[in-house]
């Protein structure tokens, strides 16, 4: 079976652009949650999905925002980029709600900012 | 906001010596998790503790968490190359939340 797969696994962008990534989840899981990594840190949580709906939102401002779409796929979109947005992206799936059990990481996305 | 700390930043050990790497929170956790990193890959689960003071082993990894579920830590004795790599435990505050990572080097 396939894991969690994430697209695009690498991306520049300048300052001020839009950028989305996207996030399949293992199959059957329906739970979906976001991180940033940034270099030599542990990964931070920016949001939760699960069945579709927001189940919990970390310390990120507006300009993240995110979706789960029926087959559970999901996207990460950034709104008006800046140099401090540079990360690694990690998309996580789970089976249940995302409070228990097993977090299955993707490979990310490498997204810098110039 | 929830903060998990993790203790120490940096490890650098001979092959065959011991490691512990230590998380504490300020409140009381759900479970908690561990996590390996290799360079340039993506978090892998080691293992979930769930009770007070349970201890897990894995070989040469031991698991322990603290009697009032805030503190944690992952020994691996007698560490080998393959065990090279960042550490995180992640603390369920109602969502996973990680600590900054202790990175092993092992010199063969």
């Amino acid at each position: 079976d396939a894991g969690v797969t994430q697209s695009p696994t690498h991306l520049i962008k300048t300052r001020g652009q839009q950028v989305t990534l996207r996030c399949s989840p293992i199959s059957g899981h329906k739970s979906v949650s976001w991180y940033q990594q940034v270099l030599g840190q542990g990964p931070q949580f920016i949001f939760q999905y699960y069945e579709k709906e927001e189940r919990g939102r970390g310390n990120f401002p507006d300009r993240f925002s995110a979706r789960q779409f029926p087959n559970y796929s999901s996207e990460l979109n950034v709104n008006a980029l800046l140099l401090g947005d540079s990360a690694l992206y990690l998309c996580a799936s789970s089976s249940g709600r995302g409070n228990t059990g097993e977090l299955f990481f993707g490979e990310g996305s490498r997204l810098t900012v110039l | 906001g929830q903060q998990v700390m993790q203790i120490p930043q940096y490890q650098h050990v001979q092959e065959g010596e011991d490691f512990t790497t230590y998380c504490n929170s300020s409140t009381t956790l759900s479970n908690i998790q561990w996590y390996k990193q290799r360079p340039g890959g993506h978090p892998v689960f080691l293992i979930q503790l769930v009770k007070s003071g349970e201890v897990k082993k894995q070989k040469r990894l031991t698991f322990q968490f603290g009697e009032a579920k805030k503190n944690s830590s992952l020994h691996i004795t007698a560490t080998q190359t393959t065990d090279v790599g960042t550490y995180f435990c992640a603390g369920n505050f109602n969502k996973f939340y990680f600590g900054s990572g202790t990175k092993l080097n092992v010199k063969p």
